[in-house]
């Protein structure tokens, strides 16, 4: 039974250009959270996905940020005209249900130059 | 709103215990453990649920107090692999992570 796979592990954007990160939860797993993770630093919540449907997006920048879910196919984190300060690790956990234990992917080391 | 962790670092021999400390400002419905090694995923520990439950996980435990909205994480006879990040986890209506403890052990 595969983990939770994430890809690309590391992605070297420009300033201004896109980023989009792929997550795919373990099998069976219908519920799909992203974190963002600053070097020495905590797990922040971004973002709470199910299928075709975003359930909490608070931890969420307004702007440029963005995620999906859909029906088929793996969750997809999207930052449009990347600055600096978006460098840094991006996570994503999945579980079987709201409440369960989570498992995360090995994540995404996004670097802005 | 993210739960409080304590102490922020521990250093401890092999063989030592520790107890880390997370308490959170909101009511919870459960508090997970999370283990991040650097440069790697967190790895999940354990969940707690609401009834004051105290699990257990090899020679790592935890206990909550839903009315004090605490949990407290217990590593005996510590082993050079329990070294990382532990994080607590305080599920209100969505999974905010605590602030931390890095544990270091030593031979």
């Amino acid at each position: 039974n595969a983990g939770v796979m994430q890809n690309p592990r590391h992605l070297v954007r420009r300033r201004g250009q896109e980023a989009r990160l792929r997550c795919s939860p373990m099998k069976g797993h219908s519920h799909v959270y992203w974190y963002r993770q600053l070097p020495e630093e905590g797990l922040k919540f971004m973002v709470y996905l199910q299928k075709e449907n975003i359930i909490d997006e608070s931890g969420m920048p307004k702007e440029r940020f963005s995620a999906e879910f859909p029906k088929e196919g793996p969750s997809i984190l999207r930052i449009q005209q990347v600055v600096r300060g978006d460098s840094a690790a991006y996570f994503c956990a999945s579980s079987p249900n709201r409440g369960y234990e989570q498992y995360f992917g090995p994540g995404t080391r996004l670097t802005v130059t | 709103q993210q739960p409080v962790q304590s102490p922020q670092a521990v250093i401890l021999r092999e063989g030592e215990d520790a107890v880390i400390n997370c308490s959170s400002s909101k009511a919870l419905y459960s508090v997970h453990w999370y283990r991040q090694k650097h440069g790697e995923a967190p790895v999940f520990l354990m969940i707690l649920l609401k009834g004051g439950e105290q699990k257990g996980h090899d020679k790592i435990s935890a206990s909550f107090n839903e009315k004090k909205q605490q949990s407290s994480l217990y590593l005996t006879a510590s082993q050079l692999s329990y070294s990382g990040t532990y994080f607590c986890g305080a599920d209100t209506d969505k999974l905010i992570f605590g602030t931390g403890t890095r544990l270091q052990v030593f031979p």
